[in-house]
């Protein structure tokens, strides 16, 4: 079983390119988020998506794009990337259920800025 | 909306116990819990609703105070692999829809020594 599946694991990015972290899951999940996470900050919500076609912010989403056109796939896109987004970016899913519902991880993205 | 964990860090020795508190201002629907080794994915512990109490794993259990907004993770007789960073995410009930969206605190950082 895949479950939730990161890529690229590790990018080093120059100030002002672009990129898109892909992430997606197989296990028909309904909510997929994606978090950064920084030393001393915990997870931070970046945005989140309850369903293909509806995406929505969460805590820190500027900088960031999303969209979710498939039920499986939530990509992340920086589309002129700075150094204050250098961090490990999580992406999870879950099934939609108010408050009984785990969120399963993925491995991470490690992306460093210069 | 991110939640208060306390303490920031704790060290024990193997068998010993220990209480990772989280506290949010909002009303809350549900808290989770999750625990991350260095360099890993969250990997989740337990869910607790309102009007309940979940025990996910051996020798670690939770509480979840409605009122207070408040819960807290009991760890008893610590074993070293329970080392790593404890997170909780809450997700709140607010008006309008928080389907699924967790908000994580900063973590607390737990040393198990034998």
């Amino acid at each position: 079983n895949a479950g939730v599946t990161q890529t690229p694991k590790f990018q080093v990015l120059k100030t002002g390119q672009s990129m898109t972290l892909q992430c997606a899951q197989d296990m028909n999940h309904e909510y997929m988020s994606w978090y950064r996470q920084d030393p001393g900050m915990g997870l931070r919500l970046i945005h989140y998506s309850v369903g293909a076609g509806i995406t929505d912010q969460g805590e820190v989403p500027n900088g960031y794009n999303v969209s979710r056109s498939t039920t499986e796939d939530f990509p992340l896109r920086l589309l002129s990337a700075a150094p204050s987004q250098t961090s490990v970016y999580f992406c999870a899913s879950g099934r939609l259920a108010q408050g009984n519902q785990p969120q399963h991880f993925g491995d991470g993205t490690r992306l460093s800025i210069l | 909306q991110q939640p208060v964990q306390s303490p920031q860090a704790v060290i024990l020795r193997e068998g010993e116990d220990a209480v990772i508190n989280c506290s949010s201002s909002k009303a809350l629907y549900s808290v989770h819990w999750y625990r991350q080794k260095h360099g890993e994915a969250p990997v989740f512990l337990m869910i607790l609703l309102k009007g309940g109490e979940q025990k996910g794993h051996e020798k670690i259990s939770a509480s979840f105070n409605e009122k207070k907004q408040q819960s807290s993770l009991y760890l008893t007789a610590s074993q070293l692999s329970y080392s790593g960073t404890y997170f909780c995410g809450t997700e709140t009930s607010s008006r309008g829809s928080t389907l699924g969206r967790l908000y994580f605190g900063r973590g607390t950082q737990l040393t198990v020594w034998p």
